[in-house]
């Protein structure tokens, strides 16, 4: 099956500052990528679609500002927490969808970010 | 809306077969996904089936969805220790075909 690759898989960060994830389709072109948190003990929460060359598309409570994401080719997209605060610690899951039309997603690995 | 519903938790003897149920409600699913996650770790794809479907075995696996009731269920056969973890239904749908993840069903595999 198509693999999509995360990175880093954990990041321990300073409070205020800013942290980047990155997620690769390393075998197929992604045209959409979904960015996921997963509090503890809770289960995943969509927090924004990403299109290849477009703005991302966020769900509602999510703020853009803090929570950047960059959908830079059809193999990368980045999550940037931007002055990241205690409270930011989480899970963080991307997947990736191939193609158009009915095609299934493929998840990560996962980001489990600690800010301190 | 999305909207996707599990019991939050199962136990089960060692050797018995488990099953762990799912409710959605939107009838314009196109995948339906079952994830592994054990505690600390990410998510292990289990096992999916198409919205056509209504069947699917995978050695231990089987799933079954029933479209009208908007019900997708995971049966283990012969649990194991191993099987322990919290497991996730999850549904794909709308335009951008995103996947909206059920609330975790945590599997306890009594020896």
């Amino acid at each position: 099956g198509a693999v999509v690759s995360q990175h880093p898989s954990r990041v321990i960060c300073k409070s205020g500052t800013s942290v980047k994830i990155e997620c690769r389709s390393l075998d197929f072109q992604a045209t959409t990528m979904f960015w996921y948190r997963q509090f503890p003990k809770q289960s995943l929460m969509l927090m924004a679609t990403s299109n290849e060359g477009s703005k991302a598309t966020y769900e509602q409570g999510v703020e853009k500002d803090k929570f950047l994401i960059n959908h830079a080719s059809l193999t990368l997209s980045t999550l940037t927490v931007t002055s990241a605060h205690p409270e930011d610690s989480s899970f963080y899951i991307c997947s990736a969808r191939r193609g158009q039309g009915d095609t299934e997603a493929f998840f990560g690995q996962g980001t489990r970010l600690t800010v301190v | 809306g999305e909207d996707v519903e599990q019991s939050l938790f199962l136990s089960v003897r060692e050797g018995d077969s488990s099953v762990i149920n799912c409710t959605y409600t939107d009838s314009s699913s196109t995948y339906l996904y079952w994830y592994k996650q054990e505690p600390g770790a990410g998510l292990q794809l289990l096992t999916y089936i198409f919205s056509n479907m209504d069947m699917k075995q995978d050695q231990r696996l089987t799933v079954l969805l029933n479209k009208k009731d908007k019900h997708l269920s995971l049966r283990i056969a012969d649990t194991q220790t191993g099987d322990s973890a919290i497991y996730f239904c999850a549904e794909q749908t709308g335009g951008y075909q995103k996947v909206t993840f059920g609330t975790g069903t945590k599997l306890q595999v009594i020896p």
